[in-house]
């Protein structure tokens, strides 16, 4: 059982590059979301989806675009990367009815934008 | 606008020593309040408290709730090595979006 799977595990850009990081999860979960965490200020929402064909923003979208055509996958788009990117990235899931109780997180990505 | 104040931002204390690590919170319709460990990589689940009062219990680990004061605190005795971890905080409100406190950075030293 794979849980939440996120690749890659790195990844350098250029300033204007694009690109997609990838999550997919296996357990059916409905609910999944995208995080940021910079160093002192703990996790933030990008995106979030509920299910399948429905997304909405966060509180920090800007530069990112996400889709949900499947319950299992839910990628994540850097539109023109910047610096301001830098980050370290988690996809995290949870089923609808325990939503509550917290979320299986990916092992994150770590994103340098030069 | 919700909110979740973790303190302190890092502690360091020897090997067996107690800690206790706050997290305060201001948050519309409250569900739960979560606690986090995060290591090297990803954050893994340590509990869930939605009722005041009631100590969750894990080994050396405990937390507890109070929805009066809009706070909870995690307790760790007998602090081992590998209790060396960033702690979160989290709260589940409206709109299935969890807030985020910063974290709080534990360091143990042998």
């Amino acid at each position: 059982n794979a849980g939440v799977t996120q690749t890659p595990k790195f990844q350098v850009l250029k300033t204007g590059q694009s690109m997609t990081l990838q999550c997919a999860q296996d357990m059916n979960h409905e609910y999944m979301s995208w995080y940021r965490q910079d160093p002192g200020m703990g996790l933030r929402l990008i995106h979030y989806s509920v299910g399948a064909g429905i997304t909405d923003q966060g509180e920090v979208p800007n530069g990112y675009n996400v889709s949900r055509s499947t319950t299992e996958d839910f990628p994540l788009r850097l539109l023109s990367a910047a610096p301001s990117q830098t980050s370290v990235y988690f996809c995290a899931s949870s089923s609808g009815a325990g939503l509550w109780y917290g979320y299986t997180f990916g092992s994150g990505t770590r994103l340098t934008v030069v | 606008e919700d909110k979740v104040v973790q303190s302190p931002l890092s502690l360091v204390v020897h090997e067996g020593d107690t800690v206790t690590l706050n997290c305060s919170y201001e948050v519309t319709n409250f569900r739960s309040l979560l606690w986090y460990k995060q290591e090297k990589k990803a954050p893994t689940f340590l509990f869930m408290l939605t009722s005041s009062g009631i100590e969750k219990k894990s080994g050396r680990l405990s937390s507890i709730l109070d929805k009066k004061e809009l706070f909870s605190i995690l307790n760790i005795t007998a602090t081992q090595t590998g209790d060396s971890a960033i702690y979160l905080c989290a709260v589940a409100g409206s709109n299935y979006q969890l807030i985020w406190g910063a974290g709080t950075k534990l360091i143990i030293k042998p």
